[in-house]
C-alpha cells in the first residue's frame, strides 16, 4: 500500500518554511525522500534509518517516528530551487520502496 | 561516471504492438528497479532485481509485462501487446544495494495510441 503524504500541494514565498508529512500503514525500516522537478527524474534527497541514523541533504532535515510509522521533511528558508514534487518512499523489510503520490511544492519569489 | 541510461527516451506505438524499454544501470550497482509514473497512480514500483535476480515482481500489472536482467549492465522491460492504458513514463533506477539511495534514469515516455 502506498504511504499517504500531506499536504498534496503547497505554495510558499521565498524564505518561508514548509513541512511535508508521510504516513505508512506498514512497519517502517527506513524512509527515503526524493524530489522531482517537472519533466525530470526523481533525485535522492535523504534516507532515514531505523535507529535514528540519518543521511542526506545540507539544508533540508527530516524526522522518522518508527512507532507512529511516520516521517516528516522540513524545508527551512525555502529557495526557488526547492520547487518540485517531493516523494517519500518507506522501505519495507526487503528494502524495496513504495512511493507515495507526492507533495507538489511551489516556491514563488 | 555515467548515470543510469535508458532508451529510447520517447516511444510512440500503436495498440497491440510490442514495446521494449532498455536500461543500463550505474556500473557497480547491484540492484535495479523499474517504475511506472502516471498522474493517477503516481510512481509505482513494477519489479526489482538484486544481483540480476528478480526479487519482487508483484507490481507488474499483468502478464503482458515482463522484465529481464541477463547481466549486471543491462535490463529490459517488455510490454506485449501494448494497450493505451500503458501510456506512462517508465523509469529505471539502480542502487548499490536494496535499501540504499536510488539513482534514476531520465525515463522513457511511452505513448500507446
Amino acid at each position: 500500500q502506498q504511504p499517504v503524504q500531506s499536504p498534496q500541494a503547497v505554495i510558499l514565498r521565498e524564505g518561508e518554511d514548509a513541512v511535508i508529512n508521510c504516513s505508512s500503514s506498514k512497519a517502517l525500516y527506513s524512509v527515503h525522500w526524493y524530489r522531482q522537478k517537472h519533466g525530470e527524474a526523481p533525485v535522492f534527497l535523504m534516507i532515514l534509518l531505523k535507529g535514528g541514523e540519518q543521511k542526506g541533504h545540507d539544508k533540508i532535515s527530516a524526522s522518522f517516528n518508527e512507532k507512529k510509522q511516520q516521517s516528516s521533511l522540513y524545508l527551512t528558508a525555502s529557495q526557488l530551487s526547492y520547487s518540485g514534487t517531493y516523494f517519500c518512499g518507506p522501505g519495507g523489510s526487503q528494502g524495496n520502496l513504495i512511493f507515495g503520490k507526492g507533495t507538489k511544492l511551489s516556491v514563488k519569489p | 561516471d555515467a548515470g543510469v541510461i535508458q532508451s529510447p527516451r520517447h516511444e510512440v506505438t500503436e495498440m497491440g504492438q510490442e514495446v521494449t524499454l532498455r536500461c543500463k544501470p550505474i556500473s557497480g550497482h547491484n540492484s535495479l528497479f523499474w517504475y511506472r509514473q502516471t498522474m493517477m497512480r503516481g510512481l509505482e514500483l513494477l519489479i526489482y532485481f538484486n544481483n540480476n535476480v528478480p526479487i519482487d515482481d508483484s507490481g507488474m500489472p499483468e502478464d503482458r509485462f515482463s522484465a529481464k536482467m541477463p547481466n549486471a549492465s543491462f535490463s529490459t522491460l517488455k510490454i506485449q501487446p501494448s494497450e493505451p492504458r500503458d501510456s506512462a513514463v517508465y523509469f529505471c533506477a539502480s542502487s548499490s544495494g536494496v535499501g540504499y539511495e536510488q539513482y534514476f534514469g531520465p525515463g522513457t515516455r511511452l505513448t500507446v495510441t
